[in-house]
């Protein structure tokens, strides 16, 4: 089964900031890599599908990328409302693995 | 506009069992594969199982296998799951999703297994 390998899992910078988070699949995953964003007490949130598309609402400074194996979010100028636990999923195929998670706060 | 609506959790004694349903409205749902997903007090967030838009496969994290099953009824928009021998680290906010191109949750519904 294919493994999501997550990191930072934490992460302090200041607003402003450019931001960003890793996740590494254990086997080829082609793009199907989803990010969620979930704020504390609240249910998680789509930000970025297919490794690179932004979900419709989701504010311009959140993107995506991929390399081979490799998918990354990131934040290109850090908000305050940006504060919130991060994850990523595989969704090609069962199981639809979540990354660890990355806890993003304000410095 | 789309809404999950998850229903059944409360406290259940280990070894037990529990029901949990999804209602979903405002869009097609024989039309999606359906999803739960859950997540431990603190914790990350822990696919569980998954079922097809017919309801004919069906698939299960290996932390549920044999325990858990997942089931839908297109007639009556609702997803099920079926969580039988219940242990302590069964403990956990239970989500329904809909998935396309990454997932859509419903609010959770919460299941507490302990003596």
């Amino acid at each position: 089964d294919s493994q999501m390998t997550q990191s930072p899992s934490s992460l302090s910078a200041s607003v402003g900031d450019r931001v960003t988070i890793t996740c590494r699949a254990s086997q080829d995953i082609n793009k199907y890599v989803a990010w969620y964003q979930q704020k504390p007490g609240k249910v998680p949130k789509l930000l970025i599908y297919a490794a690179s598309t932004l979900q419709s609402g989701v504010p311009s400074r959140f993107g995506g990328s991929r390399s081979g194996t490799e998918f990354t979010l990131t934040i290109s100028s850090l908000q305050p409302e940006d504060v919130a636990t991060y994850y990523c999923q595989k969704y090609n195929s069962s199981p639809y693995t979540f990354g660890q998670g990355t806890k993003l706060e304000i410095k | 506009e789309m809404s999950l609506v998850e229903s059944g959790g409360g406290l259940v004694q280990p070894g037990g069992s529990l029901r949990l349903s999804c209602a979903a409205s405002g869009f097609t749902f024989s039309d999606y594969w359906m999803h739960w997903v859950r997540q431990a007090p603190g914790k990350g967030l822990e696919w569980v199982s998954r079922v097809n838009d017919d309801g004919s496969s069906t698939t299960y994290a290996d932390s549920v296998k044999g325990r858990f099953t997942i089931s839908r009824d297109n007639g009556k928009n609702t997803v099920y799951l079926q969580m039988n021998s219940l242990r302590a680290e069964d403990t956990a906010v239970y989500y329904c999703a809909r998935a396309l191109s990454g997932f859509d949750w419903g609010q959770g519904t919460l299941v507490t297994v302990s003596s």
